[in-house]
């Protein structure tokens, strides 16, 4: 079966700080997506990264940083100096890869993280 | 460009009713999916379209259905519908096809059954 652990449910912390979601997967397949998801108050789901299992570098976009491991079946999300804006849920996915082409997202049940000032 | 739209915002049905929702995807956007994402939970898949085709189906029961139009737009229909449909509904669109392409998620249709 496919799964996706976010076993932080609430996350709060004071503007500046540094902040990490874990995200822990499981899956059978040998190739698959994983992504990470921001839903702001709005409701809208906004696409921060896509990473195939063939990768594991970890990546870095902005305050933004990721870090893929595969043999803790982990994916987990960084914010480097937080800021209110940040407040958000923020959704860890899986997709399997389904002959060439991109199946369907399996979440998580989200960690809301809330920056205070 | 436009983003993924969806239709109505909000929508206010009886138990045992019918409802259709709709979505418009991203210009040159092929496969559109179909989520439901109830209050505190993640979003839970439905169905997914690709070239008009029904790609995928999650794990709902036969009162939920869809369609894809030749413009690749798509609705949702769900019939009899229970207090327990109460929920986002959340639409995506992507390329599709064999490249493997992020999702980009509309701003969802928040369905109360009453």
């Amino acid at each position: 079966a496919q799964k996706v652990t976010q076993a932080q449910t609430e996350i709060s912390v004071v503007e500046k700080e540094d902040v990490t979601l874990d995200c822990v997967y499981e899956t059978r397949d040998t190739t698959y997506y994983l992504f990470w998801y921001k839903q702001p108050p709005s409701g809208e789901l906004v696409f921060l990264i896509r990473r195939n299992s063939f990768d594991e570098q970890n990546e870095i976009s902005g305050r933004y940083s990721w870090n893929f491991q595969k043999s803790t079946s982990s994916f987990n999300f960084t914010i480097t100096a937080s800021q209110v804006v940040d407040s958000a849920v923020y959704f860890c996915a899986l997709s399997p890869y389904y002959g060439g082409s991109q199946g369907n997202l399996i979440f998580g049940k989200g960690t809301k993280l809330s920056v205070k000032p | 460009d436009a983003g993924v739209t969806q239709s109505p915002t909000h929508l206010i049905k009886t138990r045992g009713q019918h409802v259709t929702l709709r979505c418009s995807p991203i210009s040159g956007h092929k496969s559109v999916s179909w989520y439901q994402q109830v209050l505190g939970q993640g979003p839970q898949f439905i169905f997914q379209y690709y070239e008009k085709e029904e790609r995928g189906r999650g794990n709902f029961p036969d009162r939920f259905s869809a369609r894809q139009f030749p413009n690749y737009s798509s609705e949702l229909n769900v019939n009899a519908l229970l207090l327990g449909d109460s929920a986002l509904y959340l639409c995506a669109s992507s390329l599709g096809g064999a490249s493997g392409n992020e999702q980009y998620f509309g701003p969802g249709t928040r369905l109360t059954v009453t």
